[in-house]
């Protein structure tokens, strides 16, 4: 079945530090491949978005290219600040699963310290 | 903002109570889908619905049902409550031709 691996976490890093969170994937269709975010109490929101290989999805200064040769998808930003604290998810569907269901990764905290 | 509302947000019960929780959507959107989500495993898929009354399970099922009598509203049952359904539910709906799916703001319930 379809599998979404993110690194492990948590992650600190200070403020203008470069991110990079791996996100890799196995699926038996095409799948579209999202990253979303959660702030502390609150609910998810979609940060980036991308359908088909070599697409880049950004958003807020996050990035992330969906490479179909090495099944990844990478989020990165170049300079990260306080307010980008949060859980940070990537999932994928797949339209070959009934019901386009997103499945998710495990999340990786993320904090950033002044 | 996807007009996707939760209630009740927060609930205590205890073991063995029947629970029900509600998804509300104001775009009519065919697709909604209960996620749970609990430390170490993401969200994982409970049950989801293609259209009134159209409803099929997901991943972690047991111990909840699911019903969806019309558009804007998809109801989650839990018929007698455990410790282990203590957990944050989302709700989400699908829309667009990317089919992206936007979520509700949780509901954390504790099963006592």
């Amino acid at each position: 079945g379809d599998s979404v691996t993110q690194m492990e976490g948590p992650v600190t890093l200070s403020e203008e530090a470069f991110l990079t969170i791996n996100c890799t994937y196995t699926a038996t269709g095409y799948p579209s491949l999202f990253w979303y975010v959660q702030y502390p109490g609150e609910g998810l929101q979609l940060l980036l978005k991308a359908t088909k290989a070599d697409d880049k999805g950004s958003n807020k200064g996050f990035e992330a290219t969906y490479r179909k040769e090495t099944t990844s998808f990478h989020l990165e930003k170049g300079s990260v600040q306080v307010s980008d604290s949060a859980v940070y998810f990537c999932a994928l569907s797949d339209r070959e699963t009934s019901g386009s269901r997103l499945t998710f990764g495990e999340g990786t905290q993320l904090t950033v310290n002044p | 903002d996807a007009g996707i509302t939760q209630s009740p947000r927060h609930k205590v019960t205890e073991t063995g109570t029947p629970v029900t929780l509600r998804c509300h959507q104001t775009e009519n959107h065919r697709y909604m889908y209960w996620y749970r989500q609990d430390p170490g495993h993401g969200l994982r898929l409970i049950h989801y619905s293609y259209g009134v009354k159209d409803t099929d399970k997901g991943e972690v099922s047991d111990g909840y049902s699911v019903s969806r009598s019309k558009t804007e509203d998809f109801l989650l049952t839990l018929e007698s409550a455990t410790s282990s359904q203590t957990s944050v539910y989302f709700c989400a709906i699908k829309s667009g031709p990317e089919e992206t799916q936007y979520f509700g703001p949780g509901t954390r319930l504790l099963v006592l």
